[in-house]
């Protein structure tokens, strides 16, 4: 079935960077694209940009770039989102989802989350 | 950026009851580009509802969704236990992707 399985959680200081995985299978990886999306506690959900595992392509949230980077590794199937001069907002749950593989950005299906804490 | 306004903001139910949820968009979404998702405790996101009205693959068909340009609806006709959860609504028609604030489905 199709799966996406993301890393672990991570504690980083304000200032720091972390990067988080999402290993797909299930699918060729190839032909989807995929989106992160994070969650502060408590809080609703919060589109960060996409990437295409075709061709790397990218499609950022205003309010990150700069700050995100986002890319794939075919060979293993594993998209990245790394996230750069962390601040203690910054605090959340992050989700990897795949798109519907033919540019439409509704998500299914998606990881398990990975909370990223960032404290001093 | 599309603001998604979602109400109310808790809806207390019974089993057995309907749920109506709301979905106002800022400016016209195409009905082809507007989600719904729900989210249980401790979970992941679960696409419910994609182009307003097609059901996801596995939803059970107690789950509707309805509406166009700045309205949407997601109905769910008979709760069941495990239907009390957070749901989203989203747009994907223009980026960036804006999410609803969510409603909360709690049992009365």
């Amino acid at each position: 079935q199709v799966q996406l399985v993301q890393s672990g959680a991570e504690v980083k200081k304000p200032g720091a960077s972390v990067k988080v995985s999402c290993k797909a299978s299930g699918y060729t990886f190839i032909s989807y694209g995929i989106s992160w999306v994070r969650q502060a506690p408590g809080q609703g959900l919060e589109w960060m940009g996409w990437i295409s595992a075709y061709n790397g392509n990218t499609n950022y949230a205003q309010k990150l770039q700069g700050r995100v980077t986002m890319t794939t590794d075919t060979i293993t199937s594993t998209a990245y989102m790394e996230l750069r001069s962390l601040r203690s907002d910054d605090t959340a749950v992050y989700y990897c989802a795949r798109d519907d593989g033919s540019g439409s950005y509704r998500f299914d299906p998606w990881g398990q989350g990975t909370l990223v804490s960032v404290s001093s | 950026e599309i603001v998604l306004t979602q109400s109310p903001g808790t809806l207390s139910l019974s089993p057995g009851e309907r749920a109506t949820l709301s979905c106002r968009a800022s400016q016209s979404v195409s009905s082809t580009y507007l989600a719904w998702y729900q989210q249980r405790p401790g979970q992941a996101p679960r696409l419910l509802i994609y182009g307003a009205s097609s059901r996801a693959t596995g939803i059970p068909d107690r789950f509707s969704g309805s509406g166009s340009g700045t309205d949407f609806t997601l109905t769910i006709s008979r709760l069941e236990p495990e239907d009390f959860a957070v749901y989203y609504c989203q747009q994907y028609g223009s980026s960036p992707l804006t999410f609803g604030g969510g409603t909360k489905v709690e049992i009365k």
